[in-house]
């Protein structure tokens, strides 16, 4: 079955980037019914929606972190990324990459298939 | 604050029947699917309903969701003491202001 594992650095200093990598297994990113993204969810909070994309490129992003924020899709590793720029202690929390399944015909969309996630400090 | 509104807890007794309500808008809830999600402590987030009322392979049928204009309910009956967990209703946003919304959450005790 499809599987997602994060990976990345669990500590990055407040002001750099924080880049995680999704790694999608036993499944293409390719999928015409997926978009791909991450959730986010700081400790003792709510889950907090980031970003989905595409695999071709059209993306929707959560407007209190788009100007920080990039995903990308590497097709040919079957991996999308996350990039956020400039973080601070606030972007302290576990990030979880997911894929949001759409149904072509309706409106019906939902996180179906989640990594295990991956704690991220900011810290100096 | 979240767009969509939960209960910060319910509780209940082992058997017994509990109810999640998650409240929203024409933007969201009211015009899109629900779904629900269930994050057992210290895990990952998992489907549990989708498509308001739709069942994954693997979800027991003592859960079950429902929509009626701007609200959705989760029920949960016969509980036990392996349910509790943090329940999040979710779906999409047509005011784009976020696409995707997730409710606040909800602790479910069982007693």
């Amino acid at each position: 079955q499809v599987q997602l594992q994060e990976s990345g650095p669990g500590l990055v200093k407040p002001s750099e980037t924080l880049s995680l990598t999704c790694t999608v297994s036993g499944g293409s990113i390719t999928s015409n019914s997926a978009y791909w993204g991450w959730i986010r969810q700081s400790p003792g909070k709510g889950l907090d929606w980031i970003g989905s994309r595409f695999y071709s490129g059209s993306t929707y992003h959560n407007p209190s972190l788009k100007s920080r924020v990039t995903i990308s899709v590497d097709t040919s590793k079957n991996q999308f990324s996350l990039k956020l720029l400039s973080v601070t202690a606030a972007d302290t929390a576990v990030y979880y990459c997911a894929r949001l399944t759409f149904s072509i015909t309706n409106n019906n969309r939902f996180f179906d298939l989640w990594g295990r996630g991956t704690l991220v400090s900011v810290s100096s | 604050q979240s767009v969509l509104t939960q209960p910060p807890s319910v509780s209940a007794a082992p058997g017994q029947k509990v109810t999640i309500s998650c409240s929203g808008s024409s933007s969201n809830i009211g015009n899109n699917y629900v779904s629900w999600y269930q994050q057992l402590p210290g895990a990952a987030p998992k489907l549990l309903i989708y498509g308001n009322n739709k069942r994954p392979s693997g979800t027991p049928d003592r859960f079950s969701g429902s929509k009626s204009g701007t609200s959705a309910t989760l029920d949960i009956t016969g509980l036990q003491t392996g349910d509790e967990a943090d329940y999040y209703c979710g779906t999409w946003d047509y005011s784009l202001s976020v696409p995707w919304v997730f409710g606040g959450g909800t602790k479910l005790t069982v007693l």
